[in-house]
């Protein structure tokens, strides 16, 4: 699969803050995904974008979708303490209606202190 | 409305010794996607099927490994005569329409081989 680079690989930040990460990829994509995975949990979607340029927000949470379409990156505003854990992105090459793969970055390990 | 349920969570195998891994997708979903995490790492797409088909394989490994999803019944992953290198969290994921940035993804199954 396509190599996506995530970063950064970990983030040390205090309650209130805002945080932003992104993830790059050598390869286009047609979707971007960004996910939050809880210590012994599945990854749960937080926003998906479907088109170039698209910028999405979902409550405290933006993601933009990069106009290379080669890029991503998430801001969480205001950062509270239930948003320690991982962060994924993911993206995909193909919007048609089959089951192509979804290619997974490392993740970006967010810890937040009260 | 229950979620994606996999089981066991937890699993430990000998090396030599057979894992069996079941996933039973939503309600109302017919398509199941299989994702490998090993620690620190992102998820890697292993195989999508639908109700008794396989319709990508790209990511298993081509020996050992296997996978199917009868008419009734949960999806299984099935890996023959485990070794250390299998040791990972394995997720299902899925979906009710063919398109898996829509899947939701189960809690894992935790597999270790000692």
């Amino acid at each position: 699969g396509q190599q996506l680079n995530q970063s950064p690989q970990s983030m040390f930040i205090q309650e209130g803050e805002d945080v932003s990460m992104n993830c790059t990829s050598s390869s286009i994509f047609n979707t971007w995904l960004w996910y939050k995975q809880d210590p012994g949990e599945g990854p749960v979607l937080l926003i998906a974008l479907y088109k170039a340029g698209e910028l999405t927000s979902n409550g405290r949470l933006t993601a933009q979708f990069g106009i290379t379409r080669k890029d991503s990156f998430l801001n969480i505003s205001a950062s509270i303490p239930s948003d320690v854990g991982i962060y994924f992105c993911a993206g995909q090459t193909s919007n048609s209606n089959s089951g192509y793969a979804l290619n997974f970055g490392k993740g970006t390990s967010l810890l937040v202190t009260p | 409305n229950a979620g994606v349920m996999q089981n066991p969570r937890h699993l430990v195998r000998r090396r030599g010794q057979e894992a069996r891994l079941r996933c039973s997708p939503m309600k109302g979903h017919s398509h199941v996607y299989w994702y490998r995490q090993l620690p620190e790492e992102g998820l890697k797409f292993m195989v999508y099927l639908q109700k008794e088909n396989i319709i990508d394989e790209s990511g298993m490994p081509k020996e050992r490994f296997s996978a199917e999803f009868p008419k009734e019944g949960p999806s299984i992953l099935r890996i023959q005569q485990v070794v250390r290198g299998d040791s990972a969290a394995y997720f299902c994921a899925s979906s009710r329409r063919p398109k898996n940035t829509e899947a939701f993804f189960g809690q894992g199954t935790r597999l270790t081989v000692v």
